[in-house]
């Protein structure tokens, strides 16, 4: 099993529309979470960082559930402008180094 | 406060010749981080450092070496470059090994 998981998609929505994306994760020992966004050939940018107690931000919500080893990202009312590849990023504590999902690819269309 | 600066934003190498890229950070992080991207992948960590001085291998470190002299650099050199290296490389930094890595705008890289 993978260390880090997504989904690639594309997931394809309307605009207005909602849409949640998973990111499993095989180490129990993993301390931190975040979410990236990456736009079409630029560098990877946080988008938020994800909480044990879930967080919001805006249209933009993560969840982080433990026990089944899973972080979720949830967007309402997507807007065109939200096209972009959502990378999930677990830091294990006894590693200098943070994992990377492969991404999960959103298209929205008018 | 630039951020995460790298240069050359774009270069094309032929087969056998070497170059450096260059990774400069202004935000007095400790550690740093050289990854690849290759068209429709996911990032793949190449070498990172954890301190001026200290410099460890990463996934991917066959065909490229670094150096941290400085808080600030971190220089990817590439010795005897080959098609295999096509790729995006990005270098990014953090203020702790929890926390929130900052991207470079990355160096596209093209070995003909």
């Amino acid at each position: 099993r993978k260390e880090v998981e997504q989904d690639p998609g594309p997931f394809n929505v309307p605009e207005g529309a909602t849409v949640a994306f998973n990111c499993t994760y095989s180490n129990s020992a993993s301390q931190s979470f975040f979410w990236y966004r990456q736009d079409c050939r630029k560098e990877p940018k946080l988008l938020m960082s994800v909480y044990s107690s879930g967080n919001e931000d805006g249209r933009f919500t993560a969840q982080l559930n433990r026990a089944s080893q899973y972080i979720s990202l949830l967007i309402r009312d997507s807007k065109l402008s939200d096209s972009a590849t959502y990378l999930c990023v677990v830091n294990n504590g006894g590693s200098y180094i943070p994992t990377f999902g492969r991404g999960t690819s959103l298209i929205v269309h008018p | 406060n630039a951020g995460v600066t790298q240069t050359p934003k774009f270069r094309i190498l032929k087969i056998g010749q070497s170059m450096t890229l260059q990774c400069t950070q202004d935000m007095n992080h400790n550690y740093m981080y050289w990854y690849r991207q290759d068209p429709g992948m996911g990032l793949k960590l190449i070498y990172y450092s954890v301190g001026a001085g200290i410099t460890d291998k990463g996934e991917v470190p066959n065909g490229y070496n670094v150096s941290r002299s400085t808080t600030e650099d971190f220089p990817l050199r590439l010795e005897l470059a080959a098609p295999s290296q096509t790729s995006v490389y990005f270098c990014a930094s953090s203020r702790g090994v929890q926390e929130t890595q900052y991207f470079g705008p990355g160096t596209r890289l093209l070995v003909l």
